[in-house]
């Protein structure tokens, strides 16, 4: 079964420090690959995703992921953290031979920006 | 387009009481999700419907949890004789297949059984 596994429950940086959250899944097929954000008592916002082509992917607000099928990771980076960036993220990941389908998550990274 | 929505955003009830939740998907997408998430944990899927056949349901749905999609369009999900595990955010997500593959979330119904 895949899975997903985001190191790190808590990830501080300071204002302006680059933010680096990380991802590595379990799959010898590469799938879909997500990375959502979630604010408190909200649902989930779609950051960027990886399915085909450039392995590099930019997102919104600054964010982007590498997908490196040698090292089963998606890491999602941006070089300058900003207060507003304080939030929960989440990798996810889907099966390609169903056209996506159900999304699996990992745990959570809870990424808090210090002024 | 006006995204995702859920009703009822919260719900209190007791311990034994049946729940109903709806959700609208976004127009045209032809696939629906239900996940449950609890407090510091990643969505967790529950199930979802391609128009409206139930296409797959996870280990979680016990028999107490059901969900319909009647005419491919909104969706509920009830849960009978409700406990006080089944405390969770539900969220819904709606996508179309093979086209654009992320799923677009709902703000979440958060369920608290006293």
């Amino acid at each position: 079964a895949q899975s997903v596994t985001q190191l790190g429950s808590h990830v501080s940086v300071s204002e302006g420090a680059l933010v680096l959250l990380r991802c590595n899944y379990s799959s010898s097929v590469p799938p879909y690959l997500f990375w959502y954000v979630q604010y408190p008592n909200q649902g989930l916002q779609l950051l960027l995703k990886y399915t085909t082509g450039a392995t590099l992917v930019k997102g919104i607000n600054g964010f982007e992921a590498e997908f490196k099928k040698s090292e089963t990771s998606f890491h999602l980076t941006k070089p300058s953290a900003h207060m507003s960036d304080a939030a929960e993220y989440f990798c996810a990941v889907s099966d390609r031979g169903n056209q996506g389908g159900k999304l699996i998550f990992g745990q959570g990274t809870e990424l808090s920006v210090k002024p | 387009d006006t995204g995702v929505s859920q009703n009822p955003r919260h719900k209190i009830t007791k311990r034994g009481q049946n729940v109903t939740f709806r959700c609208d998907p976004i127009s045209e997408h032809n696939r629906l999700y239900w996940y449950r998430q609890t407090l510091g944990q990643g969505p967790e899927f529950l199930t979802y419907f391609q128009n409206e056949a139930q296409l797959e349901k996870s280990r979680l749905l016990s028999d107490r949890f059901s969900a319909e999609r009647p005419k491919g369009s909104f969706s509920t999900l009830e849960i009978q004789r409700t406990e006080q595990g089944d405390s969770a955010m539900y969220l819904c997500a709606s996508s179309v297949s093979g086209v654009t593959y992320e799923q677009y979330f709902g703000p979440g119904t958060r369920l608290t059984v006293t």
